[in-house]
């Protein structure tokens, strides 16, 4: 299976910029399609997606939620960091199956 | 627009079974597989398998086979999972999610939290 790994916690100020990382341990590209996504949690809530394929915002996403990277290194950024953006974030790959998920990284204000 | 309901909570001895179901709306069922995940209580995410809303056509994460069985009714676009031989470690909140060609998950359904309890 491919491990994803996200740091446990993140902490930054509102209207500061949040880089929030997901290393795979293999290579999730495939002609040129990087099979990496991003999920935004909140509690009691579902998941929602937020970028997928690596880069392309989701519908009615807002601009300041964007995705970088490729192979086994990829990043989520939120810039400017707003109130609402508290939450957990999650990364999943679709390269190979089983699909797999980060453990997530909890997004805390300063 | 895209709606998946799931139905209500639900809790079950241990050794039974369950089944639940995601009603969809707003798109065209048997052009998507549906999705099942299961998140634990402070855990992250995990895929169960999925199944093909135009012919059943399933797949599995091979830690729930057995476990968990996908079936879908084209006539309702509604898909189903049963959850068989229920033990403590099967409580948790079950997702369906609608998969895009490319396996991530666009609209997802509210949630439902199974309880296994005496």
């Amino acid at each position: 299976d491919i491990v994803l790994t996200q740091s446990p916690a993140l902490a930054v100020s509102l209207e500061q910029r949040a880089t929030i990382s997901c290393k795979t341990s293999q290579n999730v590209d495939n002609f040129g399609i990087s099979y990496m996504h991003w999920y935004q949690q909140k509690p009691g809530q579902q998941p929602k997606l937020l970028i997928y394929e690596g880069s392309i915002l989701a519908s009615g996403i807002p601009a300041r939620f964007s995705g970088s990277g490729s192979g086994t290194d990829f990043t989520l950024t939120i810039d400017p960091v707003e109130a609402d953006d508290i939450a957990t974030y999650y990364c999943q790959q679709s390269k190979d199956y089983p699909l797999t998920f980060g453990s997530g990284t909890k997004l805390e204000i300063k | 627009e895209v709606q998946l309901q799931q139905s209500g909570a639900e809790l079950v001895k241990p050794g039974a079974s369950v089944k639940l179901s995601c009603k969809t709306s707003g798109y065209t069922f048997s052009n998507y597989y549906m999705s099942w995940l299961k998140q634990m209580p402070g855990q992250n995410v995990e895929w169960i398998g999925n199944i093909y809303g135009g012919n059943g056509g399933t797949g599995y994460n091979q830690k729930f086979k057995g476990k968990a069985t996908l079936t879908v009714d084209k006539s309702s676009s509604t898909a189903y999972m049963d959850l068989s031989s229920l033990t403590s470690e099967d409580s948790a909140v079950y997702f369906c999610a609608r998969t895009d060609s490319n396996y991530y998950f666009d609209y997802w359904g509210q949630g439902v939290m199974v309880t296994v309890s005496s």
